[in-house]
């Protein structure tokens, strides 16, 4: 089945403890992007990837980090937490750059940071 | 500041009827548009999209009716079904032009309703 898998799906953290949402996607897809989703502003791109090793900044990239090593995965990483990054974020991907091809999201991880 | 702008946050709808859902952009550079649907603990999933050189695009009940002109499009749902009550987003992108290639820029959401 062709999906976009995000872990955890609820993190509740602390202030400054590093954190890593995995994202995987199972349908070779050279596209991936992070999204958050906050009440009343809707899902901003935080980061994508055109692919291997080429990542690029979004709307709200700051205070987060993304790696693409591999195509299937792309981790996004948050080395100090704020309150602030308490959102709901979603993976997405699709199949090549130009992104008039469906992209697929994930379920969805939603991080409270205390 | 916001380059997609969906300006009404909710839209309620008895079935069969007829839903609209508005969408402007500010940006010219945009040329493809799409939009998404989202269940409450769900992600986004594809709904219909519309490229520049359109007007409209029909997918079964769902049309999106773009007016580069006016920078706004529009989806039409008829009839509307309980089943389709949810969140409806509008993105833009800029194709072929531009250093936002790559960039998918989503409006603040339209939770439609329908009911019985």
């Amino acid at each position: 089945e062709a999906q976009v898998t995000q872990n955890p799906r609820y993190l509740i953290t602390v202030t400054g403890k590093k954190l890593t949402v995995t994202c995987s996607q199972n349908m070779n897809h050279e596209y991936m992007s992070w999204y958050r989703q906050d009440p009343g502003l809707g899902l901003r791109q935080i980061y994508y990837s055109m692919n291997v090793e080429v990542t690029d900044k979004g709307d709200v990239p700051e205070g987060y980090k993304v790696s693409r090593k591999e195509k299937r995965n792309f981790p996004l990483i948050l080395e100090s937490p704020s309150p602030n990054q308490t959102s709901l974020y979603f993976c997405a991907s699709s199949r090549d750059r130009a992104i008039n091809t469906e992209a697929f999201f994930g379920q969805g991880t939603r991080l409270t940071v205390v | 500041d916001q380059q997609v702008k969906q300006n009404s946050p909710s839209l309620s709808v008895q079935e069969g009827r007829i839903s609209i859902l508005n969408c402007d952009y500010t940006n010219s550079m945009f040329d493809y548009f799409l939009w998404y649907k989202k269940y409450p603990a769900e992600g986004p999933t594809f709904l219909i999209s519309i490229s520049s050189i359109k007007d409209k695009n029909e997918d079964g009940r769902f049309t999106v009716f773009l007016n580069k002109s006016a920078k706004h499009l529009s989806l039409h749902i008829v009839p509307s079904q309980p089943g389709d009550s949810a969140v409806y987003f509008c993105a833009a992108s800029a194709l072929l032009r531009g250093s936002t290639l790559g960039r998918l820029y989503f409006g603040r959401g339209t939770q439609l309703t329908v009911w019985p």
